[in-house]
C-alpha cells in the first residue's frame, strides 16, 4: 500500500530534550516536505526537500532540522524542544515535477507536547 | 504575514445544494492552488489543483475557479454530500508550499 509513515504518532518530552520524528514513504517520490499544524493558523512549512541531499526552508524553519540522505526517508529533528513547538506535525511527499509536485500524499500526523 | 487567506472559518450548507469556498491570496508568484480536504485524526488529502495559467478546473463535482486579477480563488461543490463534512485548506505553491487556515464545512442531510 502507497503510504507515508511518520513515527512516533504521539510524543510527550520535556524542553532541552533532542527528539527525531521519521517520516518515510514508500512511493519513490521526490519532493518530501515538513508541515505543524497549529488552531487558526492552519498548515505552515518548516523545510522541503526537492531530492536527495537538496533541503530548503519553508515558512518556519526556526528551531528544527532535517537531512534527506536518502530518498525514502526525511526526519525532522529538534535539537533543544521548546514549549512552542507544541505542535501537530505533519510529513508530506509527491512525485516532484510539474502538476505532480503539488499533489502532497501527507502522513497521518504526529502530536507533539513540550513541557 | 499570511500569503492565502480562507477568511470563513466554517460554513454550513444543505445536502444537495451548492458548498463553495473561498480563498484569497497576496503573492502574484504563486504557480499553482490547490485545495485540500482534511478528516479529523487524518493528514489532508489532495482534491484539487489549477495552474496560474488556467481560470477554471473541474472534477467530478468538485470545480476550482482562479481569478488572477482579484488574487482569489473558490472551490465550488455541486451537490454537496454529507461526507463532504471535513475540514478544506487552500493552499498555493512557489514552489514552497503556502496554506490557508481552513474553513470547515458542514454538509446537513
Amino acid at each position: 500500500e502507497a503510504q507515508v509513515t511518520q513515527n512516533p504518532r504521539y510524543l510527550i518530552t520535556v524542553t532541552g530534550k533532542k527528539l527525531t520524528v521519521t517520516c518515510s514513504q514508500n512511493m519513490n517520490h521526490e519532493y518530501m516536505s515538513w508541515y505543524r499544524q497549529d488552531p487558526g493558523l492552519g498548515l505552515r512549512q518548516i523545510y522541503y526537500s526537492m531530492n536527495v541531499e537538496v533541503t530548503d526552508k519553508g515558512d518556519v524553519p526556526e528551531g528544527y532540522k532535517v537531512s534527506r540522505k536518502e530518498k525514502r526517508n526525511f526526519p525532522l529533528i529538534l535539537e533543544s524542544p521548546s514549549p512552542n513547538q507544541t505542535s501537530l506535525y505533519f510529513c508530506a511527499s509527491s512525485l516532484g515535477s510539474g502538476r505532480a509536485l503539488h499533489e502532497q500524499y501527507f502522513g497521518p500526523g504526529t502530536r507533539l507536547t513540550v513541557t | 504575514d499570511q500569503q492565502v487567506k480562507q477568511n470563513s472559518p466554517s460554513l454550513s450548507v444543505q445536502e444537495g445544494r451548492i458548498s463553495i469556498l473561498n480563498c484569497d491570496y497576496t503573492n502574484s508568484m504563486f504557480d499553482y492552488f490547490l485545495w485540500y480536504k482534511k478528516y479529523p485524526a487524518e493528514g489532508p488529502t489532495f482534491l484539487i489543483s489549477i495552474s496560474s495559467i488556467k481560470d477554471k478546473n473541474e472534477d467530478g463535482r468538485f470545480t476550482v475557479f482562479l481569478n488572477k486579477s482579484a488574487k482569489h480563488l473558490s472551490l465550488h461543490i455541486v451537490p454537496s454530500q454529507p461526507g463532504d463534512s471535513a475540514v478544506y485548506f487552500c493552499a498555493a505553491s512557489d514552489p514552497g508550499m503556502r496554506f490557508g487556515a481552513g474553513t470547515r464545512l458542514t454538509v446537513k442531510p
